[in-house]
């Protein structure tokens, strides 16, 4: 079945450093990839998604590529803030469902 | 924001009663879905709706029931609580997108934490 492996956490980082968070995926067919962000005490909020290969997501300075290839759709941001911390959520619908996949989460922390 | 309300927000229950958690959207779309999140396991789906009185299993339903009787309320049900339920629980819907069924993201409400005890 679809699968959505995450990097393990938690990931500290200091501020403006380089972030990257890697999405790995096991899925037939076309799936739509997506990276969410959850802060602590609310919901999943969609940060940003791509729909077929060599789409690139990008939202509030976080980029990420979806790669057919490598089965990959890795989270990226040039320079993190403060405000960036929570923890993030790699997920993927396959073709023909209508049943979301989501990884296990990575946290992020980063210093002032 | 996605008008997504979860309620109730907290509830501590023991072991072998009764708990219905209650999601109700205001955006009158189709498809609604429960997740629980628990450290290590991030989201697993529990089961989802694609319309009134049709719902469908997700990886971890064992245990739970739902129903939906309006667009707009979807139901969960633990029958009888077990400790192993004890969980953040996320209502999710989906948006009806612009092209393949496979664009649209979910949209989450904030959660309902459950501790059974």
């Amino acid at each position: 079945g679809n699968s959505v492996t995450q990097m393990e956490g938690p990931v500290t980082l200091s501020e403006e450093a380089f972030l990257t968070i890697n999405c790995t995926y096991t899925a037939t067919g076309y799936p739509s990839l997506f990276w969410y962000v959850q802060y602590p005490g609310e919901g999943l909020q969609l940060l940003l998604k791509a729909t077929k290969a060599d789409d690139k997501g990008s939202n509030k300075g976080f980029e990420a590529t979806y790669r057919k290839e490598t089965t990959s759709f890795h989270l990226e941001k040039g320079s993190v803030q403060v405000s960036d911390s929570a923890v993030y959520f790699c997920a993927l619908i396959g073709s023909g469902t209508y049943k979301y996949i989501f990884g296990t989460g990575t946290r992020l922390k980063v210093l002032a | 924001d996605a008008g997504i309300t979860q309620s109730p927000r907290h509830k501590v229950t023991e072991t072998g009663t009764p708990v219905t958690l209650r999601c109700h959207q205001t955006e009158n779309h189709r498809y609604m879905y429960w997740y629980r999140q628990d450290p290590g396991h991030g989201l697993r789906l529990i089961h989802y709706s694609y319309g009134v009185k049709d719902t469908d299993k997700g990886e971890v339903s064992d245990g739970y029931s739902v129903s939906r009787s309006k667009t707009e309320d979807f139901l969960l049900t633990l029958e009888s609580a077990t400790s192993s339920q004890t969980s953040v629980y996320f209502c999710a819907i989906r948006s009806p997108g612009t092209g393949t069924r496979g664009n649209s993201p979910l949209h989450f409400g904030n959660g309902t934490r459950l501790t059974v005890t």
